[in-house]
């Protein structure tokens, strides 16, 4: 069965930081692109980041730039974001996402998430 | 405020026929395909629709859609039940996935 389990999300005060991290298993996320997706509570999905399958390729959502770093390691199967500088509008369920090269909006696999809460 | 709009709520009663739009621009819609992206209340979004009019395996072919110019469109045939969810267009522009507001869909 093909999964992505996010984690390392939880309560964290204004300023702090927390790294997710996906575990993909029953498949290789090598042959993917990864993202990370998010959505505040009672809100739409927003895209926060990509990486390309070797980590070539990095984008990041403006909202997010020079204050999140995502990276994988495809040894390990897995995905991570480094969250620093969070704020109350970071607060948000997020999403690990994989999708064939090529097709960057063909997210074929989410994880269930892992809610991320910013307050004192 | 997104760069892909759609209409916050939409509605049908079953066995009926709706459509959700996605309007955008030439710079997304007008240059890149359009994905669509169900979500059911309390889960991880599922892909419904691929590269404007692709249906993933295990998709019913009651879901479909379409693109022309800058405008996309989801149309659901035969309402059911289960299909009470939000539905999410978006687009990949090469650097950013660009997502629509989201559309509320009642089953009456």
């Amino acid at each position: 069965e093909i999964q992505l389990v996010e984690s390392g999300g939880g309560l964290v005060q204004p300023g702090g930081s927390l790294r997710l991290s996906c575990a993909a298993s029953g498949f290789s996320i090598s042959s993917y692109s990864m993202n990370w997706v998010r959505q505040a509570p009672g809100k739409g999905l927003e895209w926060v980041s990509y990486i390309s399958r070797r980590s070539t390729t990095i984008y990041y959502a403006d909202s997010v730039k020079g204050r999140f770093t995502i990276s994988r390691d495809n040894a390990k199967n897995s995905l991570y974001l480094q969250m620093n500088s969070l704020t109350a509008e970071d607060t948000a369920v997020y999403y690990c996402a994989s999708a064939p090269p090529g097709n960057g909006g063909k997210i074929d696999y989410w994880g269930q998430g892992t809610l991320v809460t910013v307050s004192s | 405020q997104s760069v892909l709009t759609q209409p916050p709520s939409a509605s049908g009663t079953p066995g009926q026929r709706v459509t959700i739009s996605c309007s955008g621009s030439s710079s997304n819609i007008g240059s890149y395909t359009v994905n669509w992206y169900q979500q059911l209340p309390g889960t991880a979004p599922k892909l419904l629709i691929y590269s404007n009019n692709q249906w993933p395996s295990g998709v019913p072919d009651r879901f479909s859609g379409s693109k022309s110019g800058t405008s996309a469109s989801l149309a659901i045939s035969g309402l059911q039940s289960e299909d009470e969810a939000d539905y999410y267009c978006a687009v990949w522009d090469d650097s950013s996935l660009v997502f629509g507001g989201g559309t509320k869909l009642t089953v009456l």
